[in-house]
């Protein structure tokens, strides 16, 4: 079986520090990884994955995520992050030998300025 | 530009009915699904297409049902709704095969079951 958590539900960080949003998986082969964000009353969008390669994922608007197998986690940062980053934050697996993704239950993420 | 639409956005229905959500994409996707949206719950899979005729349950698919005659729409029904079907509706698509690609979703539909 897949499975995907988020830990926190909620994340609250200040204008211009760094964030990180936490997510581990369970897969019995080889992940595949995904990040999406939802801004209120809209659909999910695509932030990032990792597929195979370099651990560390580079994606839209200067998030990045890296992908640790030892620790069976992918976690979201920013080094510097906006207000407008304010919004909720979906981790996803996919077990390579599963037809579909497992989303986790979502971060809020609450950007104070 | 290349989009995925969901139709209605909003709907109210009693118990009982039979309700049907519209999803149509212009990518020229293979792959297409529906997901609810559910506090605590996050996303869960109810149906899935990888092609024309090809449709599979997902996890949480008792009382919906989907067809898929062509490859731009996956209409989603539920057969009598019931309350518990009260959620937000996602609809899905991405290309490829083997499930290296990222889904595009549309914008949702917020179904209330009274």
């Amino acid at each position: 079986a897949q499975s995907v958590a988020q830990p926190e539900d909620q994340v609250n960080v200040a204008e211009g520090n760094p964030l990180t949003v936490k997510c581990t998986y369970s897969v019995s082969g080889n992940p595949y990884l995904f990040w999406y964000v939802q801004y209120p009353n809209r659909g999910l969008q695509f932030l990032l994955k990792y597929i195979t390669g370099d651990n560390l994922v580079k994606g839209s608007y200067g998030f990045e995520a890296e992908f640790n197998k030892s620790q069976t986690s992918f976690h979201l940062k920013k080094p510097s992050a906006l207000v407008s980053d304010s919004a909720l934050y979906f981790c996803a697996v996919r077990d390579k030998g599963y037809s579909t993704l497992t989303f986790g239950k979502g971060t809020m993420l609450l950007v104070s300025p | 530009d290349a989009e995925i639409t969901q139709s209605p956005r909003h709907k109210i229905t009693e118990t009982g009915r039979q309700v049907t959500l519209a999803c149509h994409q212009t990518w020229n996707h293979n792959n297409m699904f529906w997901y609810r949206q559910d506090l605590g719950h996050g996303l869960r899979l109810i149906h899935y297409s990888y092609g024309v005729q090809d449709t599979n349950k997902g996890e949480v698919s008792d009382g919906y049902s989907v067809s898929r005659s062509n490859t731009e729409d996956l209409p989603l029904t539920l057969e009598s709704a019931a309350s518990s079907q009260t959620s937000v509706y996602f609809c899905a698509s991405s290309g490829g095969a083997g499930g290296a690609y990222e889904q595009y979703f549309g914008p949702g539909t917020r179904l209330t079951v009274t």
